[in-house]
């Protein structure tokens, strides 16, 4: 099946800076990709559409100017956590689907824990 | 998005035991889907559904597509300790985005 990769797959930072998670998709062009926060025992909350070449769509109560998404290419797509704090430490997964079949194919995810 | 119904929230079963979980909604989608996640890593597709009645198998997990096209349930059968996860039902429109169950985390002893 397609491929998902992110990177980096565990990253620790300060408490005020700013951290980039990368997806790329591997083997196929993507042309919507989604982010997602994943608490402890709890299930995906979806925070962000993106299509390539266009602004994305936050869902609501995400703050654009603290999780900036670009999706440059049709394969890569970053999510930067801007001046980062403790409360964001979480895992974020990324997915990423192309017209075709419209099936989403998952990240391994990111776990950021923020000092 | 909206919040699909998913129960059990966990099972603790013994090895060999069959398993069943389903999700409920009471919004219509076109398709569901069954995801199972390990500690630290991202969901990985296990079944997709694409049509009302629907009954696929893969391997020994069987999933059908509710008639009414509100629910779905996943079954699995002779547990193994490697079927340890959480399990996640996750349904859509005709758009991108998925709808998630909140989970069954799913605890197999030998």
């Amino acid at each position: 099946g397609a491929v998902v990769s992110q990177h980096p797959s565990r990253v620790i930072c300060k408490s005020g800076t700013s951290v980039k998670i990368e997806c790329r998709s591997l083997d196929f062009q993507a042309t919507t990709m989604f982010w997602y926060r994943q608490f402890p025992k709890q299930s995906l909350m979806l925070m962000a559409t993106s299509n390539e070449g266009s602004k994305a769509t936050y869902e609501q109560g995400v703050e654009k100017d603290k999780f900036l998404i670009n999706h440059a290419s049709l394969t890569l797509s970053t999510l930067t956590v801007t001046s980062a704090h403790p409360e964001d430490s979480s895992f974020y997964i990324c997915s990423a689907t192309t017209r075709g079949t419209g099936e989403l194919f998952f990240g391994e995810g990111s776990r950021l824990t923020v000092l | 998005g909206q919040q699909l119904n998913q129960s059990p929230q966990s099972m603790f079963i013994q090895e060999g035991e069959d398993v069943s979980m389903n999700c409920t909604s009471s919004s219509i989608f076109n398709t569901w889907l069954w995801y199972k996640q390990d500690p630290g890593e991202g969901p990985v597709l296990l079944i997709a559904l694409y049509k009302a009645g629907e009954l696929t198998s893969n391997g020994r997990l069987t999933a059908q597509f509710g008639i009414t096209r509100k629910d779905s349930f996943l079954n699995i059968s002779a547990s193994i300790p490697s079927d340890v996860g959480i399990y996640f039902c996750a349904a859509k429109d005709s758009g991108y985005a998925l709808n998630f169950g909140k989970g069954t985390s799913l605890l197999v002893t030998p």
